[in-house]
């Protein structure tokens, strides 16, 4: 049961470079989240998606881009990665609207030098 | 903005005690969750408390939500090392559309052996 799983684990790139992070559900859950994780300001929703096809953004999702064709894959990209998208990204999963937990994956750690 | 806000932001005890984390959060709310998250990991479900709740217990866990005072707590009883890691509330607002939690900042709960 491999669950929720995102890759790369680690990933350093340069300012200006397109990234994509990737993650994968097994479980064919609805809902699928991207969070960005950074001292000081806890985890913030970086852009959400309620089924294929349907994505919408969270509290701060400007410099990235999101899509999702299959229920099971949802890709983050950023277009043209900036110091300030130095993080960890963490990729969820719920069954559906408001029912319940959420399930991470183990995050995916990112340097913009 | 964060909705929820953990406090104490680090918390230091000896294994045995309890430890004790508070949330407060500002809008109204479906439910509220508590989740962990190990150093390097991604967060891990420990349990979700609706809002018609007052009270709930899992294990060595005991949630209490007071909805009039819009806050939360998490009490840990007889802590151990391995519980050692942050903890964070999650808010599920009623406004908000879709589904999405609100992430507080997290307490960073040191159990020493």
């Amino acid at each position: 049961d491999a669950g929720i799983t995102q890759s790369p684990r680690y990933k350093i790139t340069e300012t200006g470079r397109q990234v994509t992070l990737m993650c994968h559900q097994t479980w064919s859950h609805s809902y699928m989240f991207w969070y960005r994780q950074d001292l000081g300001h806890g985890l913030r929703l970086i852009y959400y998606s309620a089924a294929a096809d349907i994505t919408d953004k969270g509290e701060v999702p400007d410099g990235y881009v999101v899509s999702r064709s299959k229920t099971e894959n949802f890709p983050l990209t950023l277009e043209s990665a900036t110091r300030s998208q130095t993080s960890v990204y963490f990729c969820a999963s719920r069954v559906g609207a408001y029912t319940g937990e959420l399930f991470f994956g183990e995050g995916s750690r990112l340097t913009v030098l | 903005s964060q909705q929820g806000e953990e406090d104490p932001q680090a918390l230091s005890i000896q294994e045995g005690e309890n430890a004790t984390m508070n949330c407060s959060y500002k809008t109204s709310i479906n439910n509220l969750q508590w989740y962990r998250q190990n150093s390097g990991r991604g967060l891990v479900h420990l349990i979700l408390i609706r809002s018609n709740e007052r009270e709930k217990h899992s294990g060595r866990l005991r949630v209490t939500l007071d909805t009039s005072k819009k806050s939360s707590s998490l009490l840990i009883t007889a802590s151990r090392a391995a519980d050692t890691a942050s903890y964070f509330c999650a808010t599920d607002a009623r406004e908000t559309s879709g589904s999405r939690l609100t992430f507080g900042e997290g307490t960073q709960l040191t159990v020493n052996p």
